[in-house]
């Protein structure tokens, strides 16, 4: 399979917690982005990365996430001393630029719930 | 883009039956525009997508979106849904002269009965 994968697919913590996120990117795919949905809400852009760079950050980004790209290929979110806010999906996505679009392709998404 | 607004929440239908889930945006800038589906507990999956030129485009199982610039529209459809077709539905915009994020609209609920 090619496509965008993430791990784990499912995350249970308790509040306080720090967590980790992997998303494998499609191979040659220099973007990669990552997202956060909450129940009955769309995804909402959190951060995204140009190869190892990463390039803007949302405000909904707090100072307890971070997230990194070391060798350009796949990328992590750590989640310090969660809080029962941050339960949701959190969605990753790479691109390509398909005749001359930025076409974003999504994985399956980690769910978190903090108890 | 702005934002992206999907008035309808819930859309239910009967099987064969067509459907339209409409979709809004609002942008001071050229936007492009895109259709993806969710399917329960998975991650989005592209349906269809509009750059430029022809209003009309057409994406995989059958769904199709129109762009209409002067009511700032890219509403979706399909002239025959299966039950399969039971999904969300997103709405998301780029601007070319913004930021590369997507845009998501909060969603169209499409539930096929038989």
């Amino acid at each position: 399979d090619t496509g965008v994968s993430q791990n784990p697919r499912h995350k249970i913590t308790k509040r306080g917690q720090n967590v980790t996120f992997r998303c494998d990117p499609i191979s040659e795919h220099n973007r990669l982005y990552w997202y956060r949905q909450t129940l009955g809400q769309g995804p909402e852009f959190l951060t995204y990365f140009q190869n190892e760079a990463q390039l803007e950050k949302s405000r909904l980004l707090s100072d307890r996430f971070s997230a990194e790209r070391p060798k350009g290929s796949f990328s992590t979110l750590e989640i310090q001393r969660t809080e029962q806010g941050d339960s949701a999906m959190y969605l990753c996505a790479s691109s390509s630029f398909e005749g001359g679009l930025e076409t974003q392709y999504f994985g399956p998404g980690t769910r978190l719930l903090v108890l | 883009a702005q934002s992206v607004t999907q008035l309808d929440s819930q859309v239910p239908v009967f099987e064969e039956a067509p459907v339209e889930l409409r979709c809004n945006y609002s942008s001071s800038v050229s936007v492009y525009l895109f259709w993806y589906v969710q399917y329960p507990n998975q991650g989005l999956q592209l349906l269809l997508k509009y750059l430029s030129g022809s209003t009309l485009v057409k994406g995989i199982n059958g769904f199709e979106a129109e762009f209409n610039k002067s009511q700032t529209s890219f509403h979706l459809r399909k002239p025959s849904v299966h039950i399969s077709d039971t999904a969300e539905y997103f709405c998301a915009a780029g601007e070319w002269e913004g930021t590369d994020k997507l845009i998501f609209g909060t969603g169209t609920r499409l539930q096929v009965f038989p």
